[in-house]
């Protein structure tokens, strides 16, 4: 069975280009979840989806981030007008709606290096 | 809000020992799941074991085990018989029972040494 999907695996870009990432869960899974992870602030949760729904995007920074999921087998994080602060490694994970208490499957991530 | 801490950074012990990762957690709710999660020097996150807040049995997963402590709001990793391939960064993780965030601690770093 394939794992969570994610591309590109690393994707450097210029100061205030916009960046999209791309994530494919689990076949099967019906929750996508965004992370970004930092050596400064580790892993901070952004947002997900259940059955392609937003739910919570409580931590998307309001501008220049956002995040959909057209279908349940593709979800994409885009940044406009990117950052240095954006450089880091987005990760993307699906889980199972069972009872499992929804163990998180992660991806191997995007790392984004904004010069 | 959930918040999960772990204070300790980094540990080291000698492989074939066992050790232990503490983690403290913060929530109102009564129901919630606990989590913990390794990420090797590849970068790959996955799951080890999980705690449920309404089970007092301590789970156990191979040479995985918690110290869950409600009272305390402690949930403790503890792994037997260490192996080299055990260094890792661990991150203790809870969620609440009606909300499938999870939140992540600061993640602490294991060194196994020969």
């Amino acid at each position: 069975n394939a794992g969570v999907i994610q591309t590109p695996r690393h994707k450097v870009t210029g100061k205030g280009q916009e960046a999209t990432l791309w994530c494919e869960p689990i076949s099967g899974h019906s929750a996508v979840f965004w992370y970004r992870q930092t050596i400064v602030q580790g892993l901070e949760f952004l947002t997900y989806f259940r059955n392609q729904a937003p739910i919570d995007d409580s931590g998307m920074p309001k501008e220049r981030f956002s995040a959909q999921m057209p279908n349940q087998s593709h979800s994409t994080l885009k940044i406009q007008s990117t950052q240095p602060q954006d450089s880091a490694v987005y990760l993307c994970a699906s889980s199972s709606r069972d009872n499992s208490g929804n163990t998180l499957y992660f991806g191997e991530g995007s790392r984004l290096i904004v010069v | 809000a959930q918040k999960v801490t772990q204070t300790q950074t980094s540990i080291s012990v000698m492989e074939k020992t066992t050790v232990t990762m503490d983690c403290v957690y913060e929530t109102q709710d009564s129901s919630y799941f606990l989590f913990w999660y390794k990420q090797t020097a590849s970068g790959e996150i996955v799951f080890l074991i999980r705690q449920d807040s309404y089970k007092k049995e301590n789970a156990t997963v191979g040479h995985y085990s918690l110290n869950f402590q409600k009272p305390k709001s402690s949930i403790g990793l503890i792994i037997t018989a260490t192996q080299i391939e055990d260094s890792a960064v661990y991150f203790c993780a809870m969620r609440f029972y009606g909300n499938e965030k999870i939140t992540f601690g600061a993640g602490t770093k294991l060194t196994i040494k020969p």
